[in-house]
């Protein structure tokens, strides 16, 4: 079974600073990455996420992130933290085939922005 | 199109009680997801759906919880009798067919308070 570890349950970074959010997943078959955003008192929604192909993946928001098949790592990076950027981070990986699939998340990270 | 459709965002109930909480898909989304999330827990996929058949109901506290899926733009999920343990945001989501990538689209959520 399909597993996601997120190192870091809490990360604090400066304002304009490198952010750096750590993902590690087990998986038996080529996977299917996510990184979620959740903001205060709101559901979750997608950041980006990896198939196939490049192995860097931008998405929304100025967030990217790097698939390595051979570290099993998929780390969420931005270069410049906003204070918007302030909220919750779950990165996730999908299990299943076909139309009988679900999300495993990990535990999530809380990233706060400080001036 | 307007998301997913949570309702109620909030409800405050009595120990005992009855709690229905319901869900409204995103159009052509065939599978359907309900979460809890909670401090101590994270988010735990309770149940998923598939065509309105549920598929895994493992996450599924205990006999006190249900989950129904009548038609393809409707689900509830009910406890009966609540207790305060169960306090927590849940989160229903919708994923359309076909593809283990396809993202799945949250809610905003309800919260919960059992007293």
């Amino acid at each position: 079974a399909q597993s996601v570890t997120q190192l870091g349950s809490h990360v604090s970074v400066s304002e304009g600073a490198l952010v750096l959010l750590r993902c590690n997943y087990s998986s038996s078959v080529p996977p299917y990455l996510f990184w979620y955003v959740q903001y205060p008192n709101q559901g979750l929604q997608l950041l980006l996420k990896y198939t196939t192909g490049a192995t860097l993946v931008k998405g929304i928001n100025g967030f990217e992130a790097e698939f390595k098949k051979s570290e099993t790592s998929f780390h969420l990076t931005k270069p410049s933290a906003h204070m918007s950027d302030a909220a919750e981070y779950f990165c996730a990986v999908s299990e299943g085939s076909g139309g009988y699939n679900k999300l495993i998340f990990g535990a999530g990270t809380r990233l706060a922005v400080h001036p | 199109d307007a998301g997913v459709i949570q309702s109620p965002r909030h409800e405050v109930t009595e120990m005992g009680q009855e709690v229905t909480l319901r869900c409204k898909p995103i159009s052509g989304h065939n599978s359907l997801f309900w979460y809890r999330q909670t401090m101590m827990r994270g988010l735990e996929l309770l149940i998923y759906f598939n065509n309105n058949v549920p598929i895994d109901d493992s996450g599924m506290p205990e006999d006190r919880f249900s989950a129904k899926m009548p038609n393809a733009s409707f689900s509830t999920l009910k406890i009966q009798p609540s207790e305060p343990r169960d306090s927590a945001v849940y989160f229903c989501a919708s994923q359309a067919q076909g593809s283990s990538y396809n993202e799945q689209f949250f809610g905003p959520g309800t919260r919960l308070t059992v007293l």
